[in-house]
């Protein structure tokens, strides 16, 4: 089975241009994680979904981030404007809670570069 | 918020030693999990312990679930230099139950051949 897709895995854009990450998670997983990690705080949860709803966007550092889930296959985590401080890696993760219970499953990252 | 304790920050060993890192909390885990993350990729699952006193292998590496249900600790026998990478500990609150995990903020280990 295919893990957790995301893309792009790199991205460079110039301060105050709309970015747009997005996700595909595990098929038949119903929570859905974006998180972001940089050296200073290390791993940090965005935002997470259950059922395509948005359960919690405590993390959520501003307005000028926002996510979606239209469906459960597809999420996209999007910035407008972008600001050099959102420098970081973005990871979304998946998890099935019936199955395999709080148990994680991540994608590859998107490396985002503001300038 | 809740807050975990993984230790050490980093360590830097010889192939071939062993390795040993915890993560302590001040309040009841229901769960533990253990990831490694290796350079330009995302954090991938090792070992998931459930239940307090819980005892688990994945080959070279061993976990346990602490019986106070407030730790969990990770070995890692004979080391590789494949080994390289930061170890993450997360952990599921036992007053939550909202499928968020709580994460460490990573040992980072190097291996020197």
């Amino acid at each position: 089975d295919a893990g957790v897709i995301q893309s792009p895995r790199h991205e460079v854009t110039e301060m105050g241009q709309e970015v747009t990450l997005r996700c595909k998670p595990i098929s038949g997983h119903d929570y859905l994680f974006w998180y972001r990690q940089t050296m200073m705080r290390g791993l940090e949860l965005l935002i997470y979904f259950n059922n395509n709803v948005p359960i919690d966007d405590s993390g959520m550092p501003e307005d000028r981030f926002s996510a979606k889930m239209p469906n459960a296959s597809f999420s996209t985590l999007k910035i407008q404007p972008s600001e050099p401080r959102d420098s970081a890696v973005y990871f979304c993760a998946s998890s099935d809670r019936f199955l395999s219970s709080y148990e994680q499953y991540f994608g590859p990252g998107t490396r985002l570069t503001v300038t | 918020g809740q807050q975990l304790n993984q230790s050490p920050q980093s360590m830097f060993i010889q192939e071939g030693e062993d390795v040993s890192m915890n993560c302590t909390s001040s309040s009841i885990f229901n769960t533990w999990l253990w990831y490694k993350q290796d350079p330009g990729e995302g954090p991938v699952l090792l070992i998931a312990l459930y239940k307090a006193g819980e005892l688990t292998s994945n080959g070279r590496l061993t976990a346990q679930f602490g019986i106070t249900r407030k730790d969990s600790f990770l070995n890692i026998s004979a080391s590789i230099p494949s080994d390289v990478g930061i170890y993450f500990c997360a952990g599921q609150p036992y007053s939550s139950n909202t499928g968020k995990l709580i994460f460490g903020q990573g040992t980072t280990l190097q291996v020197k051949p």
